[in-house]
């Protein structure tokens, strides 16, 4: 299987503050990189698809990029709505994987 | 608009199985593959497989293979996920998904 490996495990950060997390996939998988965002007791939402493709509705102050094995999903300008548990996934080839998530928290 | 709305909690014995639903609304149901994944409690999400509701067709991740199935009814546009052989380990939330939309959970709670 495709391990994912997402860092940090959790990030500290303030409203208005850049954030950035990262992906790695334990083999080359193109662009084949979705981002979900999570919060406490409710269904994963989706971000990107594509690696850096926003679902419709998504503002733009989300952005990923990556190709092979290296991702990143970047948040800007922070808000309270956006602290929340991110996952990132591979879909290139089966079993879909997951990373082990980032929580995002208050500084 | 696109909606996918699981069935209720579930409580089972160790050894039973749970069958989960997700009905689907506000699109062409063949279309869209539909995965299921589950998260244990304060756990991540884990990918257990998907189903292609064109023709019933589907991938199980191999931990689940024997134990999972998944199948569709095209005459209500929903799927379904049966676990058999339940252990306490088990005892998560099962959600269905389509790549963009995610149903709202299903808990399913592994119990003597």
């Amino acid at each position: 299987d495709i391990q994912m490996t997402q860092s940090p495990s959790s990030l500290s950060a303030s409203v208005g503050d850049r954030v950035t997390i990262t992906c790695r996939a334990s083999q080359g998988i193109s662009n084949y990189v979705a981002w979900f965002q999570q919060k406490p007791g409710r269904a994963p939402k989706s971000l990107i698809y594509a690696a850096s493709t926003l679902q419709s509705g998504v503002p733009s102050k989300f952005s990923g990029s990556g190709s092979g094995t290296d991702f990143t999903l970047t948040i800007t300008s922070l808000q309270p709505e956006d602290f929340a548990t991110y996952y990132c996934q591979q879909y290139n080839t089966y079993p879909y994987t997951f990373g082990q998530g980032t929580k995002l928290e208050f500084k | 608009q696109v909606q996918l709305v699981q069935s209720g909690a579930e409580v089972r014995k160790p050894g039973a199985s749970v069958k989960v639903s997700c009905k689907t609304s506000g699109y062409t149901f063949s279309i869209y593959y539909i995965h299921w994944v589950r998260q244990a409690p304060g756990q991540g999400l884990e990918w257990m497989g998907i189903i292609n509701p064109g023709d019933g067709s589907t991938t199980y991740a191999q931990r689940f293979q024997g134990r999972a199935t998944m199948t569709r009814d095209t005459s209500t546009s929903t799927v379904y996920m049966e676990l058999s052989s339940l252990k306490s380990e088990d005892s998560a939330v099962y959600y269905c998904a389509r790549d963009d939309f995610w149903g709202q959970g299903t808990l399913v709670t592994v119990s003597s």
